[in-house]
């Protein structure tokens, strides 16, 4: 069987760092995505792990350990352009199965 | 380059009817998805194509069938529509392998069924 969980909804302040967690249990697991979707848009790809460690790209970082089935995505220095849902995404197979996603809303 | 293209951006159907939704992509790319998104309830794998003329159910199959025509082309059709399928539908492709889990997204397509 397979279940994913996020918080449904984070808050955070311009400048800030927020950082957003993912818990996974999923079967012939492979790696971890992470995607954006800013309302009324399409989701669009910000990172993938596919080892346990870090991965950083930009303000973005996104971290995975298969032995916790965790992994998060820390977000930096937030802009009010970071306002969007965020979804975790572990890939199994040819397939990627996605989260119900976390509303990140940034303060000025 | 214009990506992932789908069509149309928005429908309205009656329960009952029938449509087809187009998606093309101009990438090359070999895998091909097809998403549902409900409030609440994230994305949703319907089906999906590894590569050219292969295709695939995934987590919400019923009700929908799809076409992969070609390299660039998966149409999904809803054969007779009913209003629990009133969401939004995103088309995705990837280039496989390696880059599987990099998708590329299309706009979407809004769909009502009255």
């Amino acid at each position: 069987g397979q279940s994913l969980e996020q918080p449904s909804e984070v808050t955070a302040v311009e400048g800030a760092i927020v950082q957003i967690n993912c818990t996974y249990q999923t079967s012939g697991f492979y790696g971890l995505s992470w995607y954006q979707q800013h309302d009324g848009g399409a989701p669009t790809f910000l990172s993938y792990n596919a080892l346990d460690g870090l991965e950083e790209t930009g303000r973005f970082s996104s971290f995975l350990s298969r032995s916790d089935s965790y992994g998060y995505l820390l977000l930096q220095e937030l802009q009010m352009k970071d306002s969007a849902s965020y979804f975790c995404a572990p890939s199994k197979g040819d397939k990627l199965i996605f989260g119900t996603g976390t509303r990140l809303q940034v303060f000025p | 380059n214009a990506g992932v293209t789908q069509t149309p951006k928005f429908q309205v159907l009656k329960t009952g009817q029938s449509m087809t939704l187009q998606c093309a992509q101009d990438m090359n790319h070999n895998s091909m998805y097809w998403y549902r998104q409900d409030p609440g309830m994230g994305l949703r794998l319907i089906y999906y194509s590894a590569s050219e003329g292969t295709t695939d159910k995934g987590e919400v199959p019923n009700g929908y069938n799809v076409s992969r025509l070609n390299k660039r082309e998966f149409s999904l059709r809803l054969e007779s529509a009913a209003p629990s399928q009133t969401s939004v539908y995103f088309c995705a492709s990837s280039a496989g392998g390696a880059e599987n889990e990099k998708l590329f997204f299309g706009s979407g397509t809004q769909l009502s069924v009255l």
